[in-house]
């Protein structure tokens, strides 16, 4: 069974950059790609971006300026980092796979996801 | 990026109600939707994929169909566990996109 744990800050400044990682476990890393997906408290959700395990990635235009993803396979993690972060990135953050099966692209595993808060 | 609007915001239902849920997509994304349940406090899980696919593991009582722009997310007798927030997703292209969520309550 795949299972996704985010891990990190839960508190970042205001102009600092939030620092996350997902740990997959059950599964090998090294194929399907490998996604952010964000949530602010009562709201609905909130696609970062994906990064495939050769380092191929696509980031939300929205968000493509302050994201960076790297994948590291040897520890099966992949992570995200979002600088000059500001209130409205307060969010839960969580980490989920997409899988691909031919007739459908679809985030089958997510992580329980982690409450980032930015303040000072 | 492709808009996906769901219809209603917010309904409310009793355990046996035949529940509907629409989405719209803004372009043709052919039949690239999923369907999530979302509790609070957890992460939302995967329901219909490709429209009208039924993942593993999820009761027959759900149900998806349409392609094109137009889709439906049915639950035909609802249960007392049903009771969430659903959301649609295109993976037609990136960046991926969410309809709002309808929140089904206990009426």
């Amino acid at each position: 069974q795949v299972q996704l744990q985010e891990s990190g800050p839960g508190l970042v400044k205001p102009s600092e950059t939030l620092s996350l990682t997902c740990t997959v476990s059950g599964g090998s890393i090294s194929s399907y790609f490998w996604t952010w997906i964000r949530q602010p408290a009562g709201k609905g959700l909130e696609w970062i971006g994906r990064i495939y395990p050769t380092g191929t990635t696509n980031y939300n235009p929205s968000l493509k300026s302050r994201v960076t993803m790297s994948v590291d396979t040897s520890k099966n993690q992949f992570s995200l980092k979002l600088s000059s972060v500001t209130a409205a990135d307060t969010a839960v953050y969580y980490c989920a796979r997409e899988a691909d099966s031919g007739s459908g692209r679809y985030f089958d595993y997510w992580g329980p996801g982690t409450l980032v808060t930015v303040s000072s | 990026d492709i808009q996906m609007t769901q219809s209603p915001s917010s309904l409310s239902a009793s355990v046996g109600d035949r529940v509907i849920i629409t989405c719209r997509a803004s372009q043709s994304i052919s039949s690239y939707l999923n369907w999530y349940q979302q509790k609070p406090g957890t992460a939302p899980k995967l329901l219909i994929y490709a429209a009208s696919s039924l993942q593993s593991g999820v009761p027959s009582r759900f149900s998806g169909s349409g392609s094109g722009t137009d889709f439906t997310l049915t639950i035909s007798s609802l249960q007392p566990e049903d009771f969430a927030t659903y959301y649609c997703q295109q993976s037609y292209t990136t960046p991926r996109t969410f309809g709002q969520g309808t929140k089904v309550e206990v009426k």
